[in-house]
This record gives structure tokens, C-alpha cells and sequence, in this order.
């Protein structure tokens, strides 16, 4: 089966414009997770969805940062005004229900590059 | 969840078995050590997670040492697609462990 998709595979953009990038997780998993990854650097937590809410975006750096999943499959992570150090990698991931043991299957990210 | 410790970068000879090592001596008795790798330009992939027992899939083993202050993930014969960015992560199980906390890894270069 298909495994998490993101779109666009890579994104350009100037500062101070606004960024929607995409998350396609595996059909029937319920959680679903972004991290942020730097050049050189391991991914960061962003934030996890349960369903269709939020239940931690303790990562989410600043205000700018918003990500939705309306009908609990598909996930937004929106970027306004952006800024140069928003460049990095963006991953998702998703898993089962969350919690426990349970495997995170991750994306191939989207890359984000803010001149 | 505990902190780990990785040397940044290893090389193996293919054909041989990669031996990654991973310090976490201050992990709880609660928290399972799971190993991710990342193979350039991809996302991360899981490859197996351990309490306290050695355990082995279709991947790897991972053995973890009696007080379970460290642990080696085992490539019995590693091949040039298994040159990667390897993570060891410690987390907790259990209702509200979901995130993963990776470090900067070890970059395992397999040479021909």
C-alpha cells in the first residue's frame, strides 16, 4: 500500500510570503506527526494529531507556525510571514493510533527553501 | 526521555557487520531504545526497538547490555544502500508517548 506522501516535494519562496505544505498520511492511521529538520541536524518535533485535533503543538516554534486536519486524514502545516531560518526539511509522519510502541512511518519531507 | 550519546560517523567494508554503538546511561526502566535510520534525501525509517532483551528482525539485532546503559544495533553484512544517517532514540511507552527525540546520529559509510 502507499506509504505517507507530502507535496511539494521542494518549495521556494521569499521572505515574508505564506506557505502551505502538505501531508498525505497511510489510509486508517490516526495519528499523524510533523518534525522540522535543519542541515546537520536531527528531526524536531513539531506537533501530533490525534483524529482530527491537536493534541501537542507544544513544537511549533512561534505563531507563524499552524497545522490542520480537518476531517483527520490529511494535514496542512501552514507558514506565514516566512523568514529565512524557516528553511529546513518538513516531515510527517504518521502511525496507528499514537502512543506506545507503536512505528512512525515518515514521509520524504518537503523541502523548504526561503530566500 | 533519556539523552543518547553516538559517535558521528563510522565507516564498514561491505560484506562486514556494522556494529553502531549508542551510550544512554541515564535511561528509566520505562524506556524502550529504538533505532531510526535516514538514507540521504528520504525520511526516516524504523528498524527495531528493545526494553531489555537482545532482539533481531529481518533488518538488524539490537543488543543492549545488562544494565541497559548502552546498546549496538548489529548489520550482520552491510551493503552500500545501508549507508545512512543512524539514530538511536530512548523513549518512554505508554498514553502520551508519542514523540520521537532524535539526536544528530552516526553517518555509517559503507565502502565497496
Amino acid at each position: 500500500g502507499a506509504g505517507v506522501s507530502q507535496t511539494p516535494s521542494n518549495k521556494v519562496t521569499e521572505k515574508g510570503k505564506y506557505v502551505e505544505l502538505r501531508c498525505d498520511p497511510i489510509s486508517g492511521h490516526t495519528a499523524l506527526y510533523w518534525y522540522r529538520q535543519s542541515l546537520g541536524q536531527g528531526p524536531e518535533f513539531l506537533i501530533y494529531f490525534q483524529g482530527t485535533g491537536a493534541a501537542d503543538d507544544s513544537g511549533l516554534p512561534n505563531d507563524r507556525f499552524f497545522a490542520v486536519r480537518p476531517e483527520g486524514s490529511v494535514s496542512t502545516l501552514k507558514i506565514q510571514r516566512t523568514e529565512r531560518g524557516d528553511s529546513a526539511v518538513y516531515l510527517c509522519a504518521s502511525s496507528q493510533q499514537g502512543g506506545g510502541q507503536e512505528t512512525q512511518y515518515f514521509g520524504p519531507g518537503t523541502r523548504l527553501l526561503v530566500l | 526521555d533519556a539523552k543518547t550519546t553516538q559517535p558521528p560517523s563510522m565507516d564498514c567494508a561491505e560484506g562486514r557487520a556494522a556494529n553502531l554503538p549508542c551510550n544512554h546511561s541515564t535511561i528509566s526502566g520505562n524506556e524502550y531504545v529504538y533505532w531510526y535510520r535516514q538514507i540521504h534525501s528520504q525520511g526516516p525509517q524504523y528498524i527495531i526497538h528493545g526494553l531489555k532483551n537482545n532482539e533481531t528482525n529481518e533488518m538488524a539485532s539490537l543488543i543492549i547490555t545488562e544494565d541497559r546503559k548502552s546498546s549496538t544495533l548489529i548489520l550482520p553484512h552491510a551493503t552500500l544502500r545501508d549507508t545512512a544517517v543512524y539514530y538511536c532514540i530512548v523513549r518512554v511507552s505508554g498514553a502520551g508517548s508519542y514523540q520521537l527525540t532524535f539526536g544528530k546520529g552516526t553517518k555509517l559509510s559503507v565502502i565497496p
